[in-house]
């Protein structure tokens, strides 16, 4: 069964003041993790995709990595408006279905 | 980014009464759609597979009876919730699948039974 834990729970932060999330993970056959964004009330919007251990990707002050067993979201400089919950996500080899972490609230104080 | 449109944004209804949230993909179309349900200040919690033109795959413990899931089309799937009870409310979100991979999803639906 995929497994995902987000740590922590909680952060908050100072405006520009740079952290990093952490999604450790469990899968049978790796076919996608998936960072996104999600606002109170709102459905999660999509970030990043990675695929394979050593790729990363950036947007704006978001980067994302990956190695075989978590990825990590490092928040750069980050201003009150990166104030979100972000949840990771795993695809393995059976099927569509994402698991999902339980999410890390932000919380970026001006 | 493809655009997951869910409607309504908020329902309120009277215990015993079926409410319908219709899940559209505005510009893809999508033969798999999937239904969640999220608790306050928890994550995901995947109800069920939606896949075009078949029938709804089920996670264990989602009542088949209860939510049912039309996909008629490659746009729209809907979620009917019938005869709601109070322990239903929750929040209900859609997401769509493009291409291969990434799920987009909807706003999400806010549903409160009295």
């Amino acid at each position: 069964e995929d497994q995902v834990t987000q740590s922590p729970e909680a952060l908050r932060l100072q405006e520009g003041e740079s952290s990093s999330l952490n999604c450790s993970y469990t899968v049978s056959g790796l076919r996608g993790l998936f960072w996104y964004r999600q606002d109170p009330g709102k459905g999660p919007e999509f970030l990043f995709t990675l695929y394979s251990a050593g790729e990363e990707k950036e947007k704006e002050r978001l980067k994302a990595t990956l190695t075989k067993k978590e990825s990590f979201l490092h928040i750069t400089a980050p201003k009150p408006e990166d104030s979100a919950t972000y949840l990771c996500a795993v695809r393995g080899a059976a099927g569509n279905k994402l698991t999902f972490g339980g999410g890390t609230r932000v919380l970026v104080k001006p | 980014g493809a655009v997951v449109s869910q409607h309504p944004s908020r329902v309120i209804c009277k215990s015993g009464t079926s409410v319908k949230i219709e899940c559209r993909s505005l510009d893809f179309q999508a033969t798999t759609m999937f239904w969640y349900r999220q608790f306050p200040k928890q994550s995901l919690m995947l109800m069920a597979t939606s896949n075009e033109g078949s029938k709804a795959t089920y996670e264990q413990g989602v009542e088949k009876d209860k939510f049912l899931i039309n996909h008629a089309s490659l746009t729209l799937s809907t979620l009917t919730v019938t005869s709601a009870h109070p322990e239903d409310s929750s929040f209900y979100i859609c997401s769509a699948l493009a291409g291969a991979n990434i799920q987009y999803f909807g706003a999400g639906t806010r549903l409160s039974v009295l």
